[in-house]
């Protein structure tokens, strides 16, 4: 069975302060594949980044940040000096055994106040 | 990535009405799109395996006779919601996919379904 633990409902934050989503997986597949989603109000998601379960490798884009862990089963998510467009319910999610079929967290809204 | 268009993205009908949601992969020949039914502040819930060409794969608890979906192409999927009562009132999205898994998913931008 697969799983993935999103244990931060909400967030707020003050603009530019830095903030993290946590994301944790269980998973008994040896690959698999990890994604974060965003959806902001207007309702759609927005693919952000994947990961393979060989690639430990932490990634940036921009303000954003990646940091997986196999050690903890943790994919977590780091937005630098937010902002108040980085506002939006993110998703963490898995899909392994090479099948379609994606496995999504809870999600965190994240609110950025001005 | 693929670009998937749902449509529509808002309706609002009374009670007893059939109503339906079409997802066109606009880019991409799908042989499966995925259909998810979100309630408010709640994560997304898959409903449904729409397979071009043969039957879909419903979840557990989900009534195929409630919603009928048709992937009659390999790029639109249709999802009716039969006898709609206000219960059936939500967000649909679906979505495709362009590999086994490891490719990320390409979500439509939903229909918002009112049931009056």
């Amino acid at each position: 069975a697969q799983k993935v633990t999103q244990a931060q409902t909400e967030i707020s934050v003050v603009e530019k302060e830095d903030v993290t989503l946590d994301c944790v997986y269980e998973t008994r597949d040896t690959t698999y594949y990890l994604f974060w989603y965003k959806q902001p109000p207007s309702g759609e998601l927005v693919f952000l980044i994947r990961r393979n379960s060989f690639d430990e490798q932490n990634e940036i884009s921009g303000r954003y940040s990646w940091n997986f862990q196999k050690s903890t089963s943790s994919f977590n998510f780091t937005i630098t000096a937010s902002q108040v467009v980085d506002s939006a319910v993110y998703f963490c999610a898995l899909t392994s055994g090479g099948y379609q079929k994606v496995t999504f967290g809870t999600g965190t809204k994240l609110q950025v106040i001005p | 990535g693929a670009v998937v268009s749902q449509h529509p993205s808002r309706v609002i009908c009374k009670s007893g009405t059939s109503v339906k949601i079409e997802c066109r992969s606009l880019d991409f020949q799908a042989t499966t799109m995925f259909w998810y039914r979100q309630f408010p502040k709640k994560s997304l819930m898959l409903m449904a395996t729409s397979n071009e060409g043969s039957k879909a794969t419903y979840e557990q608890g989900v009534e195929k006779d409630k919603f009928l979906i048709n992937h009659a192409s390999l790029t639109l999927s249709t999802l009716t919601v039969t006898s709609a009562h206000p219960e059936d009132s939500s967000f649909y999205i679906c979505s495709v996919s362009g590999g086994r898994g490891d490719q990320p998913q390409h979500f439509g931008d939903g229909t918002r379904l009112s049931i009056l």
